[in-house]
C-alpha cells in the first residue's frame, strides 16, 4: 500500500539559511499535517491543512510557513535556520479532519 | 485541553514474556487514543486506534489495547514480547480536530 513520502530524507543547513520540506500524502488523503520531534522528545504538533486551507495552527515559529497544494502535497518552509530547529520532520495525512493520521518516514534536518 | 501521561520513561523486559506500557490521558470528553512505534531514527508506524465500540482493541503484531474511561487509560498489551519490538512507543490523544497530542514516549528494551 503506499505511504506518506517525504523529501528529502535527510537535509544539513546552515544558520541563517531556508530550508524546504515536503510531504505527498496517501492518495485520496486530503490532510495534511506537520510535526517537529527533537532529539529524545515526542512530536510536537505544528500545523495542518485540510483540503488546501489551513486548518489548525499548533507550536509553529513565524519563521515557518507551509502550504498545501492543488494536489493535497503540502510544504513546510523554514527560513533563518537556528540550531534548535535540528529535528526530525514528520509529515502524517489522513481522510478528513478526524481520521487517523499515517505518519511519513520524516526528514531529518541538521542546522550546523 | 487533551494531555497524554506515559509514567514509565523505560521498561526493560525478557524476550517471551508479557508487556504492559501504561498511558493516561487528559480530556473532557470521549478521546481518539493510539498507540505508535518508533524504531530508532525512523517514522511513526500505528499499532492501533481507539474511536468508540469495544473497549479491547486488537493491533499489527500481537499489540492490544484496552481502554478503561473510569481510569482515564488506554495501556498496550503484549503476551509475549519478541526481540523486535524493542522501539519507542508513543501514546497519543486526538480530540477529532486536527491537534493530536503525543506522550513522552516509553523506551522498550528486551533481554535475550
Amino acid at each position: 500500500a503506499a505511504g506518506v513520502i517525504q523529501s528529502p530524507r535527510h537535509l544539513i543547513k546552515e544558520k541563517r539559511e531556508t530550508a524546504t520540506l515536503k510531504c505527498y500524502p496517501i492518495p485520496r488523503h486530503d490532510t495534511v499535517y506537520w510535526y517537529q520531534q527533537g532529539p529524545g522528545q515526542d512530536p510536537q504538533f505544528l500545523i495542518s491543512f485540510y483540503e488546501k486551507m489551513q486548518s489548525d495552527k499548533g507550536s509553529i515559529p513565524d519563521r515557518f510557513s507551509a502550504q498545501q497544494f492543488s494536489d493535497y502535497h503540502s510544504e513546510l518552509n523554514m527560513s533563518s535556520l537556528e540550531l534548535g530547529d535540528s529535528a526530525l520532520y514528520f509529515c502524517a495525512s489522513g481522510r478528513g479532519r478526524t481520521d487517523t493520521q499515517y505518519f511519513g518516514p520524516g526528514t531529518r534536518l541538521t542546522v550546523l | 485541553a487533551q494531555s497524554v501521561t506515559q509514567p514509565d520513561i523505560h521498561i526493560t523486559v525478557s524476550e517471551g514474556a508479557s508487556l504492559e506500557l501504561r498511558c493516561n490521558y487528559s480530556y473532557g470528553a470521549t478521546p481518539y487514543l493510539f498507540w505508535y512505534v518508533q524504531s530508532p531514527g525512523q517514522g511513526l508506524q500505528l499499532l492501533l486506534k481507539y474511536f468508540s465500540g469495544d473497549t479491547l482493541v486488537q493491533g499489527i503484531k500481537g499489540f492490544e489495547a484496552e481502554f478503561k474511561r473510569s481510569q482515564s487509560s488506554f495501556n498496550l498489551r503484549k503476551p509475549s514480547v519478541h526481540w523486535s519490538d524493542a522501539a519507542e512507543y508513543f501514546c497519543a490523544v486526538g480530540a477529532g480536530n486536527n491537534d493530536m497530542r503525543f506522550g513522552a514516549g516509553t523506551r522498550l528494551t528486551v533481554k535475550p
